[in-house]
Protein backbone atom coordinates (compact mmCIF):
# COMPACT_ATOMS: atom_id res chain seq x y z
CA UNK A 1 0.00 0.00 0.00
CA UNK A 2 1.15 3.30 -1.15
CA UNK A 3 1.95 5.45 2.04
CA UNK A 4 3.36 8.22 4.38
CA UNK A 5 4.39 6.90 7.45
CA UNK A 6 5.63 9.29 10.74
CA UNK A 7 6.19 8.77 14.07
CA UNK A 8 5.16 9.37 16.56
CA UNK A 9 2.21 10.66 16.03
CA UNK A 10 1.96 12.26 19.87
CA UNK A 11 4.86 13.38 21.53
CA UNK A 12 5.09 15.58 24.62
CA UNK A 13 8.59 17.12 25.38
CA UNK A 14 10.18 19.41 27.42
CA UNK A 15 11.91 22.86 26.29
CA UNK A 16 15.40 22.51 24.97
CA UNK A 17 15.20 19.07 24.48
CA UNK A 18 16.31 17.73 21.33
CA UNK A 19 13.75 15.47 19.10
CA UNK A 20 13.53 14.04 15.94
CA UNK A 21 10.32 13.14 13.87
CA UNK A 22 10.68 10.56 11.29
CA UNK A 23 9.25 10.57 7.82
CA UNK A 24 8.92 7.80 5.34
CA UNK A 25 7.65 6.98 1.94
CA UNK A 26 7.38 4.05 0.02
CA UNK A 27 6.39 5.59 -3.35
CA UNK A 28 9.74 5.86 -4.72
CA UNK A 29 8.64 10.41 -5.01
CA UNK A 30 11.43 12.71 -5.53
CA UNK A 31 9.73 15.55 -3.43
CA UNK A 32 9.33 15.68 0.37
CA UNK A 33 8.54 18.49 2.48
CA UNK A 34 7.30 19.13 5.84
CA UNK A 35 4.46 21.27 7.03
CA UNK A 36 3.03 22.43 10.19
CA UNK A 37 -0.53 23.22 10.69
CA UNK A 38 -1.96 25.80 13.47
CA UNK A 39 -5.39 27.03 14.30
CA UNK A 40 -6.60 29.92 11.31
CA UNK A 41 -3.06 29.44 9.53
CA UNK A 42 -3.22 26.31 7.99
CA UNK A 43 -0.41 24.64 6.29
CA UNK A 44 2.55 26.51 6.27
CA UNK A 45 5.99 24.52 4.65
CA UNK A 46 8.56 24.29 6.89
CA UNK A 47 11.34 22.59 4.44
CA UNK A 48 11.20 20.34 1.64
CA UNK A 49 13.48 18.37 -0.30
CA UNK A 50 13.87 17.96 -4.42
CA UNK A 51 15.78 15.02 -4.24
CA UNK A 52 18.54 13.27 -2.02
CA UNK A 53 21.16 15.26 -0.65
CA UNK A 54 18.64 18.58 -1.96
CA UNK A 55 16.76 20.23 0.97
CA UNK A 56 15.60 23.90 0.66
CA UNK A 57 13.87 26.29 3.38
CA UNK A 58 9.65 26.49 3.11
CA UNK A 59 8.16 29.59 4.34
CA UNK A 60 8.60 28.94 8.29
CA UNK A 61 12.60 26.97 8.46
CA UNK A 62 13.06 29.18 11.55
CA UNK A 63 14.29 26.55 14.68
CA UNK A 64 14.10 23.31 12.55
CA UNK A 65 16.50 21.06 10.43
CA UNK A 66 16.07 18.07 8.02
CA UNK A 67 18.46 15.68 5.88
CA UNK A 68 17.28 13.92 3.22
CA UNK A 69 20.40 11.07 3.25
CA UNK A 70 17.66 8.21 0.99
CA UNK A 71 15.19 8.85 -0.77
CA UNK A 72 12.57 7.64 1.21
CA UNK A 73 13.51 8.69 4.83
CA UNK A 74 12.96 12.33 5.61
CA UNK A 75 13.48 13.55 9.24
CA UNK A 76 12.64 16.74 11.10
CA UNK A 77 15.25 17.61 13.60
CA UNK A 78 14.32 20.50 16.60
CA UNK A 79 17.22 20.84 17.90
CA UNK A 80 16.26 22.87 20.95
CA UNK A 81 12.48 23.36 21.15
CA UNK A 82 10.51 25.89 22.52
CA UNK A 83 6.68 26.20 23.30
CA UNK A 84 5.87 28.05 19.84
CA UNK A 85 7.16 24.79 18.20
CA UNK A 86 3.55 23.53 19.59
CA UNK A 87 1.54 22.76 16.59
CA UNK A 88 0.56 19.47 14.15
CA UNK A 89 3.18 18.48 11.75
CA UNK A 90 2.65 16.85 8.59
CA UNK A 91 5.17 15.26 5.99
CA UNK A 92 4.36 14.93 2.45
CA UNK A 93 5.38 13.09 -0.58
CA UNK A 94 4.78 14.19 -3.80
CA UNK A 95 6.22 12.64 -7.62
CA UNK A 96 7.17 16.01 -8.61
CA UNK A 97 7.08 19.60 -6.77
CA UNK A 98 4.05 20.44 -8.33
CA UNK A 99 1.75 17.08 -8.23
CA UNK A 100 -0.76 16.23 -5.49
CA UNK A 101 0.93 15.72 -2.20
CA UNK A 102 0.89 12.31 0.03
CA UNK A 103 0.23 13.31 3.37
CA UNK A 104 1.33 11.06 6.43
CA UNK A 105 -1.19 10.66 9.62
CA UNK A 106 0.49 13.82 11.41
CA UNK A 107 2.44 14.67 14.77
CA UNK A 108 0.96 16.62 17.24
CA UNK A 109 4.08 18.00 19.58
CA UNK A 110 3.79 19.78 22.91
CA UNK A 111 5.97 21.64 24.13
CA UNK A 112 6.73 22.70 27.48
CA UNK B 1 4.00 33.41 -6.91
CA UNK B 2 1.25 31.43 -6.14
CA UNK B 3 -1.18 32.06 -2.93
CA UNK B 4 -4.44 30.65 -2.12
CA UNK B 5 -7.74 32.48 -0.67
CA UNK B 6 -10.46 30.64 1.30
CA UNK B 7 -13.65 32.53 1.97
CA UNK B 8 -15.48 31.66 5.32
CA UNK B 9 -13.14 29.92 8.21
CA UNK B 10 -16.41 28.09 9.17
CA UNK B 11 -19.41 27.24 6.93
CA UNK B 12 -22.20 25.42 8.08
CA UNK B 13 -24.79 23.54 6.76
CA UNK B 14 -28.00 21.68 6.91
CA UNK B 15 -27.84 17.53 6.26
CA UNK B 16 -29.09 17.63 2.55
CA UNK B 17 -28.32 21.08 1.58
CA UNK B 18 -26.00 21.79 -1.35
CA UNK B 19 -22.30 22.36 0.01
CA UNK B 20 -20.45 25.33 -1.03
CA UNK B 21 -16.94 26.05 -0.28
CA UNK B 22 -15.13 28.99 -2.08
CA UNK B 23 -11.39 29.22 -2.88
CA UNK B 24 -9.65 31.49 -5.30
CA UNK B 25 -6.41 31.18 -6.55
CA UNK B 26 -3.61 33.89 -7.33
CA UNK B 27 -0.64 32.40 -9.93
CA UNK B 28 1.32 33.65 -12.68
CA UNK B 29 1.05 30.72 -14.73
CA UNK B 30 -1.66 28.50 -15.41
CA UNK B 31 -1.79 26.37 -12.57
CA UNK B 32 -2.97 22.68 -11.25
CA UNK B 33 -5.52 23.23 -8.34
CA UNK B 34 -6.22 20.52 -5.51
CA UNK B 35 -9.10 20.04 -2.68
CA UNK B 36 -8.16 17.96 0.47
CA UNK B 37 -10.32 17.25 2.98
CA UNK B 38 -8.86 16.32 6.99
CA UNK B 39 -11.18 14.67 9.29
CA UNK B 40 -10.43 14.76 12.82
CA UNK B 41 -7.16 13.50 13.71
CA UNK B 42 -6.06 12.40 10.54
CA UNK B 43 -3.70 13.27 7.17
CA UNK B 44 -4.82 15.34 4.64
CA UNK B 45 -6.65 13.08 1.89
CA UNK B 46 -6.80 14.12 -1.59
CA UNK B 47 -10.28 15.19 -2.81
CA UNK B 48 -9.66 16.01 -6.55
CA UNK B 49 -7.27 18.02 -8.69
CA UNK B 50 -7.51 19.80 -12.05
CA UNK B 51 -4.65 19.72 -14.00
CA UNK B 52 -5.62 21.34 -17.22
CA UNK B 53 -7.97 18.82 -18.67
CA UNK B 54 -11.80 18.90 -18.34
CA UNK B 55 -12.81 22.17 -16.22
CA UNK B 56 -15.37 20.22 -14.17
CA UNK B 57 -13.54 17.75 -11.99
CA UNK B 58 -15.58 15.02 -10.44
CA UNK B 59 -13.89 13.55 -6.83
CA UNK B 60 -14.28 11.10 -4.31
CA UNK B 61 -17.75 11.36 -1.93
CA UNK B 62 -19.62 12.99 -4.56
CA UNK B 63 -17.61 16.40 -4.49
CA UNK B 64 -16.98 18.25 -7.57
CA UNK B 65 -15.00 21.78 -8.22
CA UNK B 66 -14.69 23.66 -11.61
CA UNK B 67 -12.15 25.67 -12.63
CA UNK B 68 -12.79 28.93 -13.94
CA UNK B 69 -9.76 30.81 -15.12
CA UNK B 70 -12.03 33.83 -15.60
CA UNK B 71 -12.69 34.14 -11.93
CA UNK B 72 -9.89 32.51 -11.05
CA UNK B 73 -11.97 30.44 -8.82
CA UNK B 74 -12.22 26.46 -8.09
CA UNK B 75 -14.82 26.01 -5.94
CA UNK B 76 -15.88 23.31 -4.31
CA UNK B 77 -19.95 21.92 -4.74
CA UNK B 78 -22.04 18.71 -3.14
CA UNK B 79 -25.61 18.54 -4.16
CA UNK B 80 -26.40 16.97 -0.64
CA UNK B 81 -24.74 17.23 2.09
CA UNK B 82 -24.03 13.87 4.30
CA UNK B 83 -22.98 13.96 8.09
CA UNK B 84 -20.15 12.12 7.61
CA UNK B 85 -19.11 15.53 5.05
CA UNK B 86 -17.72 17.22 8.30
CA UNK B 87 -14.49 18.49 8.20
CA UNK B 88 -11.64 20.36 7.22
CA UNK B 89 -11.21 21.57 3.64
CA UNK B 90 -8.59 22.58 2.41
CA UNK B 91 -7.74 24.54 -1.10
CA UNK B 92 -4.10 24.20 -2.62
CA UNK B 93 -2.36 25.30 -5.94
CA UNK B 94 0.91 24.73 -7.98
CA UNK B 95 2.30 25.87 -10.72
CA UNK B 96 2.86 23.27 -13.38
CA UNK B 97 5.12 25.35 -15.77
CA UNK B 98 6.97 27.61 -12.97
CA UNK B 99 9.42 25.10 -12.71
CA UNK B 100 9.81 26.22 -8.67
CA UNK B 101 10.08 23.88 -6.27
CA UNK B 102 7.38 25.36 -4.24
CA UNK B 103 5.48 22.33 -4.51
CA UNK B 104 1.39 22.95 -3.11
CA UNK B 105 0.68 26.19 -1.21
CA UNK B 106 -2.68 25.57 0.89
CA UNK B 107 -5.22 28.10 1.77
CA UNK B 108 -5.99 28.41 5.50
CA UNK B 109 -8.88 25.54 5.43
CA UNK B 110 -12.29 25.82 5.73
CA UNK B 111 -14.41 24.16 8.75
CA UNK B 112 -17.36 22.51 7.28
CA UNK B 113 -20.89 21.84 9.56
CA UNK B 114 -23.27 19.84 8.96
CA UNK B 115 -26.53 20.33 10.98
CA UNK B 116 -28.79 17.58 11.12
Amino acid sequence: EAQVTQNPRYLITVTGKKLTVTCSQNMNHEYMSWYRQDPGLGLRQIYYSMNVEVTDKGDVPEGYKVSRKEKRNFPLILESPSPNQTSLYFCASNHRANTEAFFGQGTRLTVV
Amino acid sequence: AQSVTQLGSHVSVSEGALVLLRCNYSSSVPPYLFWYVQYPNQGLQLLLKYTSAATLVKGINGFEAEFKKSETSFHLTKPSAHMSDAAEYFCAVSEPSGGGADGLTFGKGTHLIIQP
